[in-house]
């Protein structure tokens, strides 16, 4: 059965420091989505993404936060300078098309120090 | 924007007991999950259920999308139940993403 896959699984790194969490979408999917959930609480959208664009992104995606599809199958989310804040699991997830169901990657733990 | 509600925020069962979740939320919706979230963090899909009833296996669905709600019912629970559920809703206000509710909490005693 088909499934998003995430890499890292766990990223450690210091406050300032950049780093990218990257996924890989469902093949035949067409919208890929990142969620963050601090440990303890709920799961919270960030950014959707369709056609090479932004499609939608929360009051979270502010301007340290970028995404891209490098290729035909990545899909990032990069953090330009981590924050202790940052400190998360963090989902990525694609679906059919914007209304089908979205499948979830296995998060990749981010820990900023 | 859309609000979602899941009640109870904690629940504690003995194994072999059965349960309902309940999920309601504040306005029309494009479509409703259900997701299991196991002790390693995973989202599990449950059930894609904008409307309607599903069923697989010890778990079941409804959605009430007039009446703005879901339940998920757990039957015979099993101590692999535990964990984290979660109801996620994408409004049909335009944008597409996915409203999380707070979750409810299991717990299943053996």
């Amino acid at each position: 059965e088909p499934e998003v896959t995430q890499t890292p699984s766990h990223q450690v790194t210091q406050m300032g420091q950049e780093v990218i969490l990257r996924c890989v979408p469902i093949s035949n999917h067409l919208y890929f989505y990142w969620y963050r959930q601090i440990l303890g609480q709920k799961v919270e959208f960030l950014v959707s993404f369709y056609n090479n664009e932004i499609s939608e992104k929360s009051e979270i995606f502010d301007d340290q936060f970028s995404v891209e599809r490098p290729d035909g199958s990545n899909f990032t989310l990069k953090i330009r300078s981590t924050k202790l804040e940052d400190s998360a699991m963090y989902f990525c997830a694609s679906s059919g098309t914007g209304q089908d169901e979205q499948y979830f990657g296995p998060g990749t733990r981010l820990t900023v120090t | 924007g859309i609000q979602v509600e899941q009640s109870p925020p904690d629940l504690i069962l003995q194994e072999g007991a059965n349960s309902t979740l309940r999920c309601n939320f504040s306005d029309s919706v494009n479509n409703l999950q259900w997701f299991h979230q196991n002790p390693w963090g995973q989202l599990i899909n449950l059930f894609y259920i904008p409307s309607g009833t599903k069923q697989n296996g010890r778990l079941s669905a409804t959605t009430v999308a007039t009446e703005r709600y879901s339940l998920l019912y757990i039957s015979s629970s099993q101590t692999t139940d535990s964990g984290v559920y979660f109801c996620a809703v994408e409004a049909n206000t335009g944008g597409f993403k996915a409203i999380f509710g707070a979750g409810t909490r299991l717990f299943v005693k053996a």
